[in-house]
């Protein structure tokens, strides 16, 4: 079966644009998490999706990020007038269900290149 | 807070050498905890999930062993091959979070023919 997908592979922006990241789950999946991986800085969790429930955005790192998820499968990563600092790769990952014990499967992410 | 630390963040092996890669982090409380490979420019694939009930995880030359108590896990790769050089992620999923992972920041392996 398909993995969770990711597009574009690569954007790059001009400082202060605005991008949409997309993200496609793996087809059942319930749960899905954003992440951000920065050069020297490692995995960062930015956003969580579980079904209907309200998202856990705790990890946003400013008002600039918003993310939603449409008809509890594709999400889409919004970063408005985007600074040279939000360049890294945008990791999405899905879970089948929300046990802790579930395994996080992960897309080939987006690089963002602001510049 | 919950700090995942790997050791060494780089190593650089001959082809055929046995190796551990190391991981520790602060927070016994965790549901499980994952290694993970990223090649560059890649996303992460998948390598062995350990719950935290078990003491390890064993996937053809790759062998993970947990001590939850201590605050550790290690990676060990058997028989090292050219095509293992990849950077190496440890994570771990904290209980009383919403679940999602936190990481280390890897360490970078390459293997020389």
């Amino acid at each position: 079966g398909a993995g969770v997908s990711q597009s574009p592979s690569n954007k790059v922006t001009e400082k202060g644009k605005d991008v949409e990241l997309r993200c496609d789950p793996i087809s059942g999946h319930t749960a899905l998490y954003w992440y951000r991986q920065s050069l020297g800085q490692g995995l960062e969790f930015l956003i969580y999706f579980q079904g209907n429930s309200a998202p856990d955005k705790s990890g946003l790192p400013s008002d600039r990020f918003s993310a939603e998820r449409t008809g509890g499968s594709v999400s889409t990563l919004t970063i408005q007038r985007t600074q040279q600092e939000d360049s890294a790769v945008y990791l999405c990952a899905s879970i089948r269900g929300g046990a802790p014990i579930d395994e996080q499967y992960f897309g080939p992410g987006t690089r963002l290149t602001v510049t | 807070k919950q700090e995942v630390t790997q050791i060494p963040a780089a190593l650089s092996v001959p082809e055929g050498e046995n190796l551990v890669l190391n991981c520790s982090f602060t927070d016994s409380a965790i549901y499980n905890l994952q290694w993970f490979r990223q090649d560059p420019g890649k996303g992460l694939t998948s390598l062995l999930l350990i719950q935290s009930s078990q003491r390890e995880q064993t996937s053809g030359r790759l062998n993970a062993s947990l001590d939850k108590s201590s605050g550790r896990s290690t990676l060990y790769i058997a028989a090292s091959q050219p095509g293992d050089s990849a950077t190496y992620l440890c994570a771990v999923r904290r209980i009383g979070s919403q679940g999602n992972l936190i990481f280390g920041k890897g360490t970078k392996l390459s293997v020389k023919p």
